[in-house]
């Protein structure tokens, strides 16, 4: 069972709202992500993070903003909604670079629908 | 780069029947290869991975998948499927710093 949770699972906005999408995780991972996924198309990575203090941007360019404050934490934050912001969020960990042979541990996603 | 293309956005079988879920790899160093599964509204779960040591490779609830450098391919199979197998199916294989994943392949199973 992963120990990686996110909140909140489902979530409905109107435009122009700020949102912020949790993510946190119990396993001491180093390396957390946020991939975005839409019906019938592959993951894409929107954001990652080595560690603390870390955060670099992925493959599919996003207004949403990371950071990572605390190794068990990595929150996504969209200032202000739009519909086309309207997603499912994963977030994922994984162990260290060195260590790493590329297995990821993902939550149950967060569902966004922006009106 | 690294990239997996998965052939058949949907695939349906028969309970019973033999699953097979295609997936081809591009990769300029030997691959790491990995199967994931997503069950409606769950996240992504590693079903098996490909790490350079055997080319069978067994997974959790009866699945398997064989790499074939030649072919550079990594199918998934299970000889028979069940209800429960009914699930969206990602190959991917590792990049630099990150996954690589295909589109996806809808598994849907008949009574």
């Amino acid at each position: 069972e992963a120990d990686i949770y996110q909140t909140p699972r489902y979530l409905v906005i109107g435009t122009g709202k700020k949102i912020t999408l949790e993510c946190s995780q119990t396993m001491g991972h180093d390396k957390m992500y946020w991939y975005q996924q839409d019906p019938g198309m592959e993951l894409h990575l929107i954001h990652y993070s080595y560690g603390v203090n870390s955060t670099e941007k992925g493959d599919l360019s996003s207004e949403s903003t990371v950071s990572r404050i605390r190794t068990e934490h990595f929150p996504l934050t969209l200032e202000s909604a739009r519909p086309s912001h309207t997603s499912q969020y994963l977030c994922a960990s994984s162990e260290l670079e060195g260590a790493w042979t590329g297995e990821l541990f993902f939550g149950e996603g967060s569902r966004l629908t922006v009106l | 780069a690294q990239s997996v293309t998965q052939l058949g956005s949907h695939v349906s079988v028969s309970e019973g029947a033999l699953v097979l879920l295609r997936c081809n790899y591009s990769s300029s160093v030997p691959p790491y290869l990995f199967w994931y599964v997503q069950y409606p509204n769950q996240g992504l779960q590693l079903l098996l991975k490909y790490t350079s040591a055997a080319t069978l490779v067994k997974g959790i609830n009866g699945f398997e998948a064989e790499f074939k450098k030649s072919e550079t391919s990594f199918h998934l199979t299970k000889p028979s499927a069940h209800m429960s197998d009914a699930a969206e199916y990602f190959c991917a294989v590792r990049g630099a710093q990150k996954l690589v994943f295909g589109q996806g392949t809808r598994l849907t199973i008949n009574p």
